[in-house]
């Protein structure tokens, strides 16, 4: 199966600056990696797939890049309402899993 | 527009069973597959399985097969998770999600969470 690792388990970043989590599969998995957002007391949400098209709604600030087995998500001037925790997911093959999440906090 | 609508939250004993309900609308119920996942308290998220909308093919996790059973009935549009023998470790929030269609293992809608709390 494949392993995806996210890094760093936490930021903490100032407001309007920027915010950089990466995401790495132990082996290749193409171009088939979505991001999720997860807000306090609530249900994930898709932000991106395809690891840079980004889902209905998703404010232009979120933006992903990647394809093999690197990938980054990027939050450009960060506001409060984007406290939350962050997964990344392969789909490229079964089982599809999950990252262990990147916490994003306000500095 | 699209809604996955959960069961309530359920007290169960370790060694029971528990069943998760998932009503889905807003879209063509067999043109989409259902996938459902968990999280811990405090925990990230754990995939457990898909099945088909159109004809309630699953695909099962390795470590939750042999406990788990997702079923769907497609005259009330709503899927089930039926998880047995329950351990205390089992106390999660459970997600009913629908997949992303041709990308079937990519989720793009979520349910509202079901808690389920395991103790004796």
């Amino acid at each position: 199966e494949i392993v995806m690792t996210q890094s760093p388990a936490t930021l903490s970043v100032s407001p309007g600056e920027r915010a950089t989590l990466s995401c790495r599969a132990s082996q290749s998995v193409g171009g088939n990696l979505a991001w999720y957002q997860q807000k306090p007391g609530q249900a994930p949400r898709l932000l991106i797939s395809a690891a840079a098209t980004r889902a209905t709604g998703i404010p232009a600030r979120f933006s992903g890049s990647g394809s093999g087995t690197e990938f980054t998500l990027t939050i450009n001037s960060l506001q409060s309402e984007d406290v939350a925790i962050y997964y990344c997911q392969q789909y490229n093959e079964w089982p599809p899993l999950f990252g262990q999440g990147t916490k994003v906090e306000i500095k | 527009q699209v809604q996955l609508v959960q069961s309530g939250g359920e007290l169960k004993k370790p060694g029971a069973s528990v069943k998760v309900s998932c009503k889905a609308s807003g879209y063509t119920f067999g043109s989409y597959g259902l996938i459902w996942v968990r999280q811990a308290p405090g925990q990230g998220l754990e995939w457990m399985g898909w099945i088909s909308g159109y004809n309630g093919n699953a695909n099962y996790v390795r470590k939750f097969q042999g406990r788990v059973t997702m079923t769907i009935d497609t005259s009330t549009t709503t899927a089930y998770m039926e998880l047995g023998n329950l351990r205390s470790d089992d106390t999660a929030v459970y997600y009913c999600a629908r997949d992303a269609g041709k990308e079937w293992l990519r989720i793009d809608y979520w349910g509202q969470g079901t808690l389920v709390t395991v103790s004796s």
